[in-house]
């Protein structure tokens, strides 16, 4: 199946710095990526589309200042979260879309990165 | 917008029981998908479903699209202590746009 990585898996880091995650799709090439948020014992929640070459699209009240989005190539894109406080503290998972034999494009999700501001 | 309604919340089931879950949608979907999740991990996608009325089973999983294009569920069958987790249903409503999330299933399964 299709494999998708996040790097780092967690970090923590002080209240006003920036944290970058990479999501990356190890064996195929993915037309769009997304970026989601899960807070504890929830769901989760669609930040932003990201489609390679071209601006992030984010979902309604998200930041897009604030959680930076590059989809640099059809394997790789990064989320940054930028002058990080603690209620930024989150689940962050990242899926990568791919054509399948029926065309229909499936989500594969990476492993999320656990990020802690204090 | 759109809304997805998964039940149960929760399940405590014994090993070796049967298990089903449900999700109903406020609006039609083309895709029904059936992920897994465990603590501090993504999602992972057991089951897609394409066609309203269509069955689809994997192992011991089997899930099915709603005729009415409105719903979904998904059972197990014969459950194991490794099936414990999160259940997520998803749906979207054309190809290529987003997925909309189901509030989750917890399974514990007691040995």
């Amino acid at each position: 199946g299709a494999v998708v990585s996040q790097h780092p898996s967690r970090v923590i880091c002080k209240s006003g710095t920036s944290v970058k995650i990479e999501c990356r799709s190890l064996d195929f090439q993915a037309t769009t990526m997304f970026w989601y948020r899960q807070f504890p014992k929830q769901s989760l929640m669609l930040m932003a589309t990201s489609n390679e070459g071209s601006k992030a699209t984010y979902e309604q009240g998200v930041e897009k200042d604030k959680f930076l989005i590059n989809h640099a190539s059809l394997t790789l894109s990064t989320l940054t979260v930028t002058s990080a406080h603690p209620e930024d503290s989150s689940f962050y998972i990242c899926s990568a879309s791919v054509l399948s034999g029926a065309n229909y494009n499936e989500q594969f999700f990476g492993p999320g990165t656990r990020l802690t501001v204090l | 917008g759109q809304q997805l309604n998964q039940s149960p919340q929760s399940m405590f089931i014994q090993e070796g029981e049967d298990v089903s879950m449900n999700c109903t949608s406020s609006s039609i979907f083309n895709t029904w998908l059936w992920y897994k999740q465990d603590p501090g991990e993504g999602p992972v996608l057991l089951i897609a479903l394409y066609k309203a009325g269509e069955l689809t089973s994997n192992g011991r999983l089997t899930a099915q699209f709603g005729i009415t294009r409105k719903d979904s569920f998904l059972n197990i069958s014969a459950s194991i202590p490794s099936d414990v987790g999160i259940y997520f249903c998803a749906g979207r409503e054309t190809s290529g746009s987003r997925l909309t999330f189901g509030e989750g299933t917890q399974l514990t399964v007691n040995p």
